[in-house]
């Protein structure tokens, strides 16, 4: 089984909402990983966990903020976004450094 | 830093036709070698992969072959159908740096 499973599929959020990403992996995989993909570009990494420890945080605004709450699940919270940061919001696991398997990701717009 | 550059779309080609899609890369020392494919509205799938030279992945009809003296790991395909129609992306992903980086995407359409 090679599964990871996003939800929700699709997210509407005002830019004074908060709202929650969820992902979950059952792969036994330990280090898991948020990218955010703009239209006909390819994946941009977010963030990576390794044994639920935030391990690269590649300068991404305070607007998002990742938890890993084991090793199974990964949340990405979303607080006072913009418009620019419509996108689709991708979920990865892997075991340790290794070929990344991603989820169907979830699909944001911002109004 | 690592890059890897992929040849630019989009590709248009006829059902059965014969398919490449080049990708070239720059990295420190031994990196391992994807592609996976995007259809549209749906997240990357893994499609092959290669963790050492001269390995050759292959899945689906398709082949990559990881070149080191060239550094390179051309996507091929012997006849491809309308249900290949996505968008290709090769990547590596730096074992010592532990981040993976991704080509630009290569658009499929094949038309029957």
């Amino acid at each position: 089984d090679t599964e990871v499973t996003q939800t929700p599929k699709h997210l509407v959020m005002g830019m004074t909402n908060k709202k929650s990403l969820k992902c979950e992996q059952h792969m036994g995989h330990r280090a898991m990983y948020w990218y955010k993909q703009k239209a006909k570009k390819p994946p941009e990494l977010m963030f990576v966990y390794s044994y639920e420890k935030l391990s690269i945080n590649e300068s991404v605004p305070s607007r998002f903020s990742p938890e890993c709450p084991n090793s199974s699940l990964l949340n990405l919270h979303l607080h006072a976004l913009q418009p620019e940061d419509s996108a689709l919001y991708l979920c990865a696991s892997s075991q340790a450094v290794g070929t990344q398997y991603f989820g169907p990701g979830t699909r944001l717009l911002v109004l | 830093g690592d890059s890897v550059t992929q040849m630019e779309g989009p590709v248009t080609l006829s059902e059965e036709a014969f398919l490449t899609i080049n990708c070239t890369y720059t990295a420190t020392g031994y990196p391992s070698l994807f592609w996976y494919v995007q259809y549209p509205g749906e997240g990357l799938q893994l499609l092959l992969k290669a963790t050492k030279a001269d390995d050759k992945g292959s899945n689906k009809g398709f082949e990559a072959t990881y070149r080191k003296e060239t550094t390179s790991f051309h996507l091929e395909k012997g006849s491809v159908q309308v249900s290949d129609s996505a968008v290709y992306f090769c990547a590596l992903i730096n074992t010592n740096a532990g981040k993976s980086t991704f080509g630009d995407g290569t658009t499929l359409t094949v038309k029957p």
